[in-house]
């Protein structure tokens, strides 16, 4: 079984600041995938950025990037120039290899103009 | 249109009634997820179809729940007896292959409210 952990309901920040939103998580496969996924009230899920488990590179996509500490099961996502659009539920995700995705509860990030 | 939809997009009902909620994935996914979304949670798993059939149902609470992708792109998923718990955005999302591969594209779910 796998888990992953938000601990931290709510997060907010000025525009154009930089903010880290924090997730943990727990398996016991060595091969796995992480996510980021935005849900705006729209509700539809976006993929911000992934992470592959056996890259000890650490994903960057334009203004998003993470922190991945393997030994540590710590996926950090850090949003850089934080904008207006950004503000949404943030969710981090966890998929083994030939498995099914497991959410963590998420975090509402709202964006001070 | 070019991304996964779902209709309806919101379903009232009454405890004990039957609905079926609908999801159209990209053209030429093979891969279908259905996933339940409650109130201040993340989406759980329910099931999880490969063409035509179900590879993994794991998720499905009980035997109310009920999903059928007869010709490998539509799903429905079928709720028996309605109970005020199933109240949630039922989330569907389609992939080019199956597990293996990384992206899943989701649509903008169904919110259902059981009276």
């Amino acid at each position: 079984a796998q888990t992953v952990t938000q601990s931290q309901p709510e997060m907010s920040v000025q525009e154009a600041e930089t903010v880290t939103l924090s997730c943990t998580y727990d398996t016991s496969e060595s091969d796995y995938y992480l996510f980021w996924y935005k849900q705006p009230p729209s509700r539809q899920m976006i993929l911000v950025i992934r992470q592959e488990a056996y890259k000890q590179q650490n994903a960057t996509e334009n203004r998003f990037s993470v922190n991945f500490q393997k030994a540590a099961k710590s996926f950090s996502l850090k949003i850089s120039d934080s904008q207006l659009g950004d503000a949404a539920m943030y969710f981090c995700a966890l998929r083994p290899a030939n498995s099914k995705l497991t959410f963590g509860k998420g975090i509402t990030l709202s964006v001070r103009p | 249109g070019a991304g996964v939809s779902q209709t309806p997009s919101n379903k009232v009902t009454e405890k004990g009634k039957y609905v079926e909620l609908r999801c159209d994935p990209i053209s030429g996914h093979t891969a279908l997820y259905w996933y339940r979304q409650s109130l201040g949670q993340g989406p759980e798993f329910l099931i999880y179809f490969q063409g035509t059939g179900a590879a993994d149902d794991s998720g499905l609470p009980n035997d109310r729940f009920f999903a059928v992708r007869p010709e490998g792109s539509v799903s429905t998923l079928k709720i028996q007896r309605t109970e005020r718990g199933d109240s949630a955005v039922y989330l569907c999302a389609s992939s080019s292959e199956g597990l293996n591969y990384n992206e899943q594209f989701f649509g903008p779910g169904t919110r259902l409210t059981v009276l």
